[in-house]
């Protein structure tokens, strides 16, 4: 069975600073790893996704993700925030034989001016 | 650009009533699935279609729930006898191709409060 693990639920950083989400993420058979993001009172936007073209997978509004199999990690960053980024965001994760995708449980981020 | 629509945006209903959440995928999709989020918790499969059958439901997905293409263009959940614990956000998705590795898109979201 696959999982996705979301250290921290809640993450606060300056405007202009590095944004770091961390995700981790467990799966028997190689796995396909999103990124969504949820602002507030819509649905969940795709912001990037991992399927195994390139490790380092670069999405919308200036964000990218690493996949690391060592690390069993797939965290996303950005290298200055702006306050537009406040959200939430949720790792996901899926297999080719599937179609459901896994959700962590989100990170809800916080710009601080 | 296409989107998925749900609607209502929110729903209230007492314990025992039946609900229907309707949603309207993107009109080339032809996979569709219903997702839910209770307050504060991750945001949990519930349910694949295809096709005109469902493909796979999770364990949260029992009798009392039910899903339908009624026309070519909505997608319903319906809750036959809806308990306090069915509270909860419930977001549509739907897809090109059923594969793992493809987008889902997911429509705004119907909160669901049962009291």
């Amino acid at each position: 069975a696959q999982s996705v693990t979301q250290l921290g639920s809640h993450v606060s950083v300056s405007e202009g600073a590095l944004v770091l989400l961390r995700c981790n993420y467990s799966s028997s058979v190689p796995p396909y790893l999103f990124w969504y993001v949820q602002y507030p009172n819509q649905g969940l936007q795709l912001l990037l996704k991992y399927t195994s073209a390139a490790t380092l997978v670069k999405g919308i509004n200036g964000f990218e993700a690493e996949f690391k199999k060592s690390e069993t990690s797939f965290h996303l960053t950005k290298p200055s925030a702006h306050m537009s980024d406040a959200a939430e965001y949720f790792c996901a994760v899926s297999v080719s034989r599937d179609d459901k995708i896994i959700f962590g449980k989100g990170t809800r981020l916080h710009i601080l001016p | 650009e296409p989107e998925v629509t749900q609607t209502p945006s929110h729903q209230v209903t007492q314990m025992g009533q039946e609900v229907i959440l309707r949603c309207v995928p993107i009109s080339n999709h032809l996979y569709f699935y219903w997702y839910r989020q209770i307050l504060g918790q991750k945001v949990e499969f519930l349910v694949s279609f295809y096709n005109n059958e469902i493909s796979e439901k999770s364990e949260i997905f029992d009798d009392q729930f039910s899903v339908e293409r009624p026309d070519g263009s909505n997608f319903t959940l319906k809750i036959r006898s809806t308990k306090l614990e069915d509270s909860a956000m419930y977001f549509c998705a739907s897809s090109e191709t059923g594969t793992g590795y493809n987008e889902q898109f997911f429509g705004p979201g119907t909160r669901l409060t049962v009291l």
